[in-house]
């Protein structure tokens, strides 16, 4: 079955750079996300990359996919307080209509 | 914001209750996914609406059960509430083969 793995904290100073890390099982995955999710909030998406790209960048946001190990990582460059949220990888393979969410991951950013 | 509504935000009702919940669409969006969100979890797919029909199930009972109306909006209906049944519902719009879907806030379900 579909498995979405992340690690459950992260911690880091403001201005430095987060990583967060993600790993999946389903080989066909088509689609790959990063939402966040503030405190009391829904989801918002963050970024997407199609499997076919090993990286895709937005700003501040830095999405690494290593698909020979099922592997996606996001990159926050100069993190700030308002990055604290829960951060979570999702994938969906072609043709399915529905997504498997990791756990989430909750970024802390200390001064 | 993301254009798509839920109500209410909160509510408790008490077990064995039956529950509905409520999300409006961002506009011109045909497709509605509902989630439930258990405390620490990640999201887990309930089922999606297209043009009024159902158009796939998650791994969730029969007591489960959804609407989608001309308009797009839709409805979760939860049956004989159990007490594993507390969590975030969240809803999410979509326009039918975007790789793009808009959250709601969520509607925050607690059965006692």
């Amino acid at each position: 079955g579909e498995d979405v793995e992340q690690s459950l904290f992260l911690s880091v100073r403001e201005g430095d750079s987060s990583v967060i890390n993600c790993t999946y099982t389903d080989s066909s995955s088509t689609y790959l996300y990063w939402y966040k999710q503030e405190p009391g909030a829904g989801l918002q998406l963050l970024t997407y990359i199609f499997s076919n790209m090993d990286m895709k960048q937005d700003q501040r946001l830095t999405v690494l996919l290593n698909k020979k190990d099922k592997h996606l990582s996001l990159r926050i460059a100069d993190t700030q307080t308002g990055d604290s949220a829960i951060y979570f990888c999702a994938e969906r393979a072609g043709g399915s209509y529905i997504p498997t969410f990791g756990r989430g991951t909750s970024l802390i950013v200390h001064p | 914001e993301t254009g798509v509504t839920q109500s209410p935000t909160h509510l408790i009702k008490t077990r064995g209750q039956q529950v509905t919940l409520r999300c409006s669409s961002q506009s011109g969006h045909n497709t509605v996914s509902w989630y439930q969100q258990a405390l620490g979890q990640g999201p887990q797919f309930i089922f999606q609406y297209y043009r009024e029909e159902e158009n796939g199930r998650g791994n969730f009972p029969p007591r489960f059960s959804g609407l989608q109306f001309p308009n797009y909006s839709s409805e979760l209906n939860v049956n004989a509430l159990e007490l594993d049944d507390s969590a975030l519902y969240l809803c999410a719009s979509s326009l039918e083969g975007d790789t793009e879907a808009f959250f709601g806030q969520g509607t925050r379900l607690t059965v006692v």
